[in-house]
């Protein structure tokens, strides 16, 4: 079973920025949360990740709380290209193993 | 980021027959390749890790037999649909890992007359 929780969907403004919320609460030491998205019909577009520090990368920001039990996706300013399910993961890393994909959240951007 | 390609991006075959996938790194090499399926409105689900020069390992529930897996080179990993059929119709995506995040492919959409 994915190890996080995300909401099924969520709407955003066009040029709104959009926040994606993500619960994983039993988290290990080890492990990196990772955020993909998926267009429809497309392979899995990495995003960003972190391990603890918060992240801003030329797509988006990672904010992750202090516990690590959360973190939060943020798009600062969505456009309609940005309408996708995104998958937030944690893994540890390292390459040997497969990604376990949750049911994602589908976001949706309203012009 | 990293390049991961695959061919060809969708087949159409009877049922009965073999189809095979492949799935390049483009600008890094790659020991280890994953193969994964999606069926529609649903999420993505690990197939097999693909192994350069050693056996591929799969995930419970995936026949071995009925999915070929070759990682002949550092670049390439192939996946065959053995003796396909209309339920192995799905969206199937490769991935790898220059470091230690993980690139996709575009995806191969197999669909099974």
């Amino acid at each position: 079973d994915a190890k996080t929780t995300q909401p099924t969907s969520m709407d955003c403004a066009e040029g709104r920025a959009a926040n994606l919320p993500c619960n994983h609460s039993t988290i290990s030491g080890n492990e990196y949360v990772y955020w993909y998205r998926q267009i429809h019909s497309q392979g899995p577009q990495y995003i960003i990740h972190g391990l603890k520090n918060n992240e801003t990368n030329e797509m988006a920001s990672l904010i992750i709380t202090e516990d690590r039990k959360s973190s939060t996706l943020i798009l600062p300013h969505a456009t309609l290209r940005d309408t996708a399910v995104y998958y937030c993961i944690v893994y540890s890393g390292g390459g040997a193993d497969g990604l376990t994909f949750g049911k994602g959240t589908h976001l949706i951007i309203q012009p | 980021g990293a390049v991961v390609s695959q061919h060809p991006s969708w087949v159409i075959c009877k049922s009965g027959t073999s189809v095979k996938i492949e799935c390049r790194s483009l600008d890094f090499q790659a020991t280890t390749m994953f193969w994964y399926r999606q069926f529609p409105k649903q999420s993505l689900m690990l197939m097999a890790t693909s192994n350069e020069g050693s056996k591929a390992t799969y995930e419970q529930g995936v026949e071995k037999d009925k999915f070929l897996i070759n990682h002949a080179s550092l670049t390439l990993s192939t996946l065959t649909v053995t003796s396909a059929h209309p339920e192995d119709s799905s969206f199937y995506i490769c991935s790898a890992p220059p470091t230690d995040t993980q690139y996709f492919g575009p995806g191969t959409r197999l669909t099974v007359l």
